[in-house]
């Protein structure tokens, strides 16, 4: 079945370490995303890539980097230089005029 | 700008009532799609509807309904005799039709709604 899959599901970093969550999808969708949810908070956009070798800032991109080498994976490293990481990430892919799907999430702990 | 609200942060209901969640939107696009979605415990998103903005017609599936006013730009939706596995966290969200910015999501904040048995 198609899908997306996050990993790992929960993680925990230490004060000044980058750590990477990884998105995949096999579901052939162009456009990948990654929000970041605080408790009771609604979802924020991070970062978004529209295509292969491109992405753009959402809104609270400050503290974070993407990459995409391939269409199926979406990569977001939280840097140290992100001074509250700990939240849920949520990453999500969508085709054209199509919702979106979403991951699973991480839970991201700073420790 | 695009901007969705949802004004109820919390709802608590007994088993069987009806409940209704509230959606009010802003956008300069005149076509444009709604989306609802669920987010249990779990934390995944569950894709619950999608509503083009040319198409008013009111849609029920098994206990959920949405109504759609493009007149009032709200999205609202009722869950009929509610049950304990409805309880979740409900997004309502809004996206351009097409153009630059089409694939991107707005979400509301949220509505949390706990299903007492």
């Amino acid at each position: 079945d198609g899908g997306i899959t996050q990993s790992p599901k929960y993680l925990f970093r230490k004060e000044g370490q980058n750590v990477t969550l990884s998105c995949e999808q096999n579901l052939n969708h162009d456009a990948m995303y990654w929000y970041r949810q605080d408790p009771g908070q609604g979802l924020r956009l991070i970062y978004y890539s529209q295509i292969v070798n491109d992405f753009q800032k959402g809104d609270i991109a400050e503290g974070y980097s993407v990459s995409r080498e391939k269409k199926e994976s979406f990569p977001l490293t939280v840097t140290s230089a992100q001074k509250n990481p700990t939240a849920f990430y949520l990453c999500a892919s969508t085709g054209p005029r199509a919702g979106y799907t979403f991951g699973s999430g991480t839970r991201l702990t700073v420790v | 700008a695009q901007k969705v609200t949802q004004a109820q942060t919390e709802i608590s209901v007994v088993e069987k009532e009806d409940v209704t969640l509230d959606c009010v939107y802003e956008t300069r696009d005149t076509t444009y799609y709604l989306f609802w979605y669920k987010q249990p415990p779990s934390g995944e998103l569950v894709f619950l509807i999608r509503r083009n903005s040319f198409d008013e017609q009111n849609e029920i599936s098994g206990r959920y309904s949405w109504n759609f006013q493009k007149s009032t730009s709200s999205f609202n939706f009722t869950i009929t005799a509610s049950q304990v596995v409805d309880s979740a966290v409900y997004f309502c969200a809004l996206r351009p039709y097409s153009g630059a910015g089409s694939y991107q999501l707005t979400f509301g904040k949220g509505t949390k709604l706990s299903v007492i048995p």
